[in-house]
């Protein structure tokens, strides 16, 4: 069985440009959470989907942020425009339910932006 | 505020030796919580998931305990090997009504170093 997956695994960006990451769970996992670390801090949650629907996106920094679910399969992150402390690396998780069970985290996706 | 607190932030041990790590907590309401061993690069693995009724779990030679009145928690690893070199981290599911009742809260992790 796939894990999760993330693209890009790096990317590079100037101030002012836009981004967007992707985000593909476990299939069949209705579940899928982003979750990012800045540089010396914990992972913060961003926000939850179940299925196509946002379930909480109380995580999420500001309006830069947009994020989807197109279909309830995979997820894109979209920040637009990027800012120099949006730089971090933003994981992604999925599980097949909700509550007490396994979060399973893709290999995240490292952002730099200068 | 929902907190997780982690220490040491740094341990080196020899190979074969035991170790414990700790984490403190603030998150309420609780629900379980979990230790996760993140290597560098990748994202991080489930070891353990407790909740509220269960004070101790073990998975192959990782041990953790729960101590809900305390809101403590500790992840003994026994004969430790060069591959349990990782960061574990202590995450804490709840602090929120509603849909976000079993959000994530993160310690920012002890980084574990064996050395031969």
């Amino acid at each position: 069985e796939a894990g999760v997956t993330q693209f890009p695994s790096h990317s590079v960006i100037e101030k002012g440009q836009t981004v967007t990451l992707r985000c593909d769970p476990i299939s069949g996992h209705d579940n899928l959470y982003w979750y990012r670390r800045v540089m010396g801090k914990e992972i913060k949650f961003l926000l939850h989907f179940v299925k196509e629907s946002k379930q909480d996106e109380s995580g999420m920094p500001n309006n830069r942020f947009l994020a989807e679910r197109t279909g309830g399969t995979y997820s894109t992150l979209k920040v637009q425009p990027a800012e120099l402390e949006d730089s971090g690396v933003y994981f992604c998780a999925s599980s097949q339910e909700y509550g007490r069970y396994e979060q399973y985290f893709g290999p995240g996706t490292r952002l730099t932006v200068t | 505020k929902n907190q997780v607190e982690q220490s040491p932030q740094s341990l080196i041990i020899l190979e074969g030796k035991n170790c414990t790590l700790q984490c403190n907590y603030t998150v309420s309401p609780f629900s379980n919580l979990r230790w996760y061993k993140q290597d560098t690069g990748r994202g991080p693995v489930s070891l353990t998931i407790m909740t509220f009724s269960e004070n101790t779990k073990s998975n192959g030679r990782y041990t953790a305990t729960l101590d809900a009145d305390t809101k403590q928690s500790s992840l003994h690893i026994t004969a430790s090997q060069l591959s349990d070199s990782a960061s574990y981290i202590c995450v804490v599911s709840g602090g929120n009504s509603g849909a976000g009742s079993y959000q994530l809260t993160f310690g920012k992790g002890t980084k574990l170093s064996v050395i031969p």
